[in-house]
């Protein structure tokens, strides 16, 4: 089955412990993406990756950290959480001329 | 620059009424345009989409039409059910930079019997 995972689901942490989110593809996508989506805020683009070593920022980059070292593979890290950064978080990737694919979405808080 | 503005929510409707949810869009260029469904706990699913002026997107009984003039693609169903509450988001892509989208921020729909 075409998909998108993200690893893990919920996640509850305290302010400066780094951690890292995992995303995979399994669709050979050169395009990955992570959002994060807050009440009345929507979804906003945190960082993409147009293919393997090729990494960008989105709108909202500050804080995060991601590498793109397989094509599958599109990691999120958070160097030293702080409670801003308590969201819901989703990897996406999709191919030119296709829609995005989302994955089911992490939900962390960072107490 | 590139941006989607949505008709805020939440919008409640009752079972068999009309749904129209507003969508309209900055971008330059031609730009592909989407809806997004997000049903409760779940992640977004792509619902239709069209790719250039007065194509029509349609699924589900759900239809959006893609206008130029207007720069909109507003999202619209003759009859709604209670299984069609969730969180629609209205969404661009520019051909020019390879993939990025743009979403709006989401609006809200609860169908009550």
């Amino acid at each position: 089955e075409a998909q998108v995972t993200q690893n893990p689901r919920y996640l509850i942490t305290v302010t400066g412990k780094k951690l890292t989110v995992t995303c995979s593809q399994n669709m050979n996508h050169e395009y990955m993406s992570w959002y994060r989506q807050d009440p009345g805020l929507g979804l906003r683009q945190i960082y993409y990756s147009m293919n393997v070593e090729v990494t960008d920022k989105g709108d909202v980059p500050e804080g995060y950290k991601v590498s793109r070292k397989e094509k599958r593979n599109f990691p999120l890290i958070l160097e030293s959480p702080s409670p801003n950064q308590t969201s819901l978080y989703f990897c996406a990737s999709s191919s030119p001329g296709l829609g995005v694919v989302f994955g089911p979405g992490t939900r962390l808080t960072v107490l | 620059g590139n941006s989607v503005t949505q008709m805020e929510g939440p919008v409640t409707l009752s079972e068999e009424a009309f749904l129209t949810i507003n969508c309209t869009y900055t971008a330059t260029g031609y730009p592909s345009l989407f809806w997004y469904v997000q049903y409760p706990g779940e992640g977004l699913q792509l619902l239709l989409k069209a790719t250039k002026a007065d194509d029509k997107g349609s699924n589900k009984g759900f239809e959006a039409t893609y206008r130029k003039e207007t720069t909109s693609f507003h999202l619209e169903k003759g009859s709604v059910q209670v299984s069609d509450s969730a969180v629609y988001f209205c969404a661009l892509r520019r051909r020019v930079t390879g993939n990025q989208f743009y979403f709006g921020t989401g609006t809200s729909l609860t169908v009550i019997p």
